[in-house]
C-alpha cells in the first residue's frame, strides 16, 4: 500500500498568518502517461464529514477560497492556507488515488495561536 | 444536489453482521464510482472499499477482503455493504462517498453523507 504521511501533525497559527501543511507519499502518484499527480486535499471540521478541496495536487474545487492552494509533485506535497481565518479550524488530510487501496494520510490539526 | 444517505448502523456483537445502506439523489447514480469510508473514533479516515458505477467491479482494501461485500442497485440510486464477521477493529463511523470524476474506478470524493456509526462489542 502507499502510505502517506502529513507533517507536522498539529499546528497553530495567527489569525492572518500561513498555515502550511506537507505530505509525503511512499512512492510516486505522478502518471508519467499525463503528468499527473493522484493527490487530493480535505478539510475536516468537528461533527462534519470531509470536504473535497483540492484535486490533481493543485486544481481548487469550485467554491473553495483562493487562500488554499496545493503545490507538489512526485512525492511531496503541500497545502498552503494564506491568511488563515477562524473557519479554517479543521483537520486536513490528503489522499492518493494513484494505487489501490486509496489511501490517507493521519490528518493535520489546524488551530488558531 | 447531490445526497447522500446513510443508514443501517448499530450495536453488534463480534463476529455478527450489519448491512449498511446509501440512498443517492442528485446525479445519475450509475455514472459515477461510489465508496465507503470510514472513521474510528477520534482517529483518521480510511478508504474501505469501491464500487464502479456499472456494478461490475468491486475493490476493497485488505482487511475487509473476504468479510465485505459491496454492491449497488441501480435501480433504486443504492450502494450496499454488506459486512459479516465483524470485529472490534470495525468499530466506525462508516461514509458513503461519490467519486468526483465520472471514472470507473473510485478515485477521490466530492460529495459525503453524515454517516452511520457501527459498533462491535460484545
Amino acid at each position: 500500500d502507499t502510505v502517506m504521511t502529513q507533517s507536522p501533525d498539529s499546528l497553530a497559527v495567527s489569525l492572518g498568518e500561513t498555515a502550511t501543511i506537507y505530505c509525503k507519499s511512499s512512492q510516486s502518484v505522478l502518471y508519467s502517461f499525463n503528468n499527473k499527480n493522484y493527490l487530493a486535499w480535505y478539510q475536516q471540521k468537528p461533527g462534519q464529514p470531509p470536504k473535497l478541496l483540492i484535486s490533481w495536487a493543485s486544481t481548487r474545487e469550485s467554491g473553495v477560497p483562493d487562500r488554499f492552494s496545493g503545490s507538489g509533485s512526485g512525492a511531496d506535497f503541500s497545502l498552503t492556507i494564506s491568511g488563515l481565518q477562524a473557519e479554517d479550524v479543521a483537520v486536513y488530510y490528503c489522499q492518493q488515488y494513484y494505487t489501490a487501496p486509496r489511501t490517507f494520510g493521519q490528518g493535520t490539526k489546524v488551530e488558531i495561536k | 444536489e447531490v445526497q447522500l444517505l446513510e443508514s443501517g448502523g448499530g450495536l453488534v456483537q463480534p463476529g455478527g453482521s450489519l448491512r449498511l445502506s446509501c440512498a443517492a439523489s442528485g446525479f445519475t447514480f450509475s455514472n459515477y464510482a461510489m465508496s465507503w469510508v470510514r472513521q474510528a473514533p477520534g482517529k483518521g479516515l480510511e478508504w474501505v472499499s469501491g464500487i464502479s458505477g456499472s456494478g461490475e467491479s468491486t475493490y476493497y482494501v485488505e482487511s475487509v477482503k473476504g468479510r465485505f461485500t459491496l454492491s449497488r442497485d441501480i435501480s433504486k440510486n443504492t450502494l450496499y455493504l454488506q459486512m459479516n464477521s465483524l470485529r472490534a477493529e470495525d468499530t466506525a463511523l462508516y461514509y458513503c462517498a461519490k467519486d468526483r470524476e465520472g471514472s470507473s474506478t473510485p478515485r477521490y470524493f466530492d460529495s459525503w453523507g453524515q454517516g452511520t456509526l457501527v459498533t462491535v462489542s460484545s
